[in-house]
């Protein structure tokens, strides 16, 4: 079964360094989206993004964030300047429509540690 | 604003119990509610997807309602093993252009051999 594949598992970083993390979408899928997972709390979104620009936001993707996908395939999120409290589990997910008919497909998420 | 709450936040039963997950959103406006498993540390599996205009939808031993009018949705486990240990999350998603995910706090569920 296909599965959207995220890099790294772990990443451990100082405060105030930029950190990407990597996420190879389902090939058919077009929408894409980060969430985040802080320890105990709630999954929460972030962005979504369709044909190579984002469609919408939360009020937590500020200008420290960005997403792009450079290359075709991968779908990246850029944390510019990292603060500790960025500290969680990022998933990415795909869906082939916006539209909700399909399952929404996440990743096993990459989890991030700001010291 | 959409808020979407669990009950109850942890539930422990020894094997093969029947049991019963809550889930109720504030907004009956969604397009779709979904039901994903959580394993420590790990990512989120889906389990069972219903549209607004279903009722259930049933994956072998589990069985998620939906009554779109209260807010409520259900997940029904049968004859419960310890494999199905983990945290269970519902999402909702809300109609119009939008593919964002709303989600409860979830069950942590053990099941005691």
């Amino acid at each position: 079964e296909p599965e959207v594949t995220q890099t790294p598992s772990h990443q451990v970083t100082q405060m105030g360094q930029e950190v990407i993390l990597r996420c190879v979408p389902i090939s058919n899928h077009l929408y894409f989206y980060w969430y985040r997972q802080i320890l105990g709390q709630k999954v929460e979104f972030l962005v979504s993004f369709y044909n190579n620009e984002i469609s919408e936001k939360s009020e937590i993707f500020d200008d420290q964030f960005s997403v792009e996908r450079p290359d075709g395939s991968n779908f990246t999120l850029k944390i510019r300047s990292t603060k500790l409290e960025d500290s969680a589990m990022y998933f990415c997910a795909g869906d082939l429509t916006r539209s909700g008919a399909n399952v929404l497909t996440f990743g096993a998420g990459s989890r991030l540690t700001v010291l | 604003k959409q808020e979407v709450t669990q009950i109850p936040a942890a539930l422990s039963v020894p094997e093969g119990e029947n049991l019963v997950l809550n889930c109720s959103f504030t907004d009956s406006a969604i397009y779709n509610l979904q039901w994903f498993r959580q394993d420590p540390g790990k990512g989120l599996t889906s389990l069972l997807l219903i549209q607004s205009s279903q009722r259930e939808q049933t994956s072998g031993r589990l069985n998620a309602s939906l009554d779109k009018s209260s807010g409520r949705s259900t997940l029904y486990i049968a004859a419960s093993q310890p494999g199905d240990s983990a945290t269970y999350l519902c999402a909702v998603r809300g109609l119009g252009n939008t593919g964002k995910l709303i989600f409860g706090q979830g069950t942590t569920l053990q099941v005691k051999p």
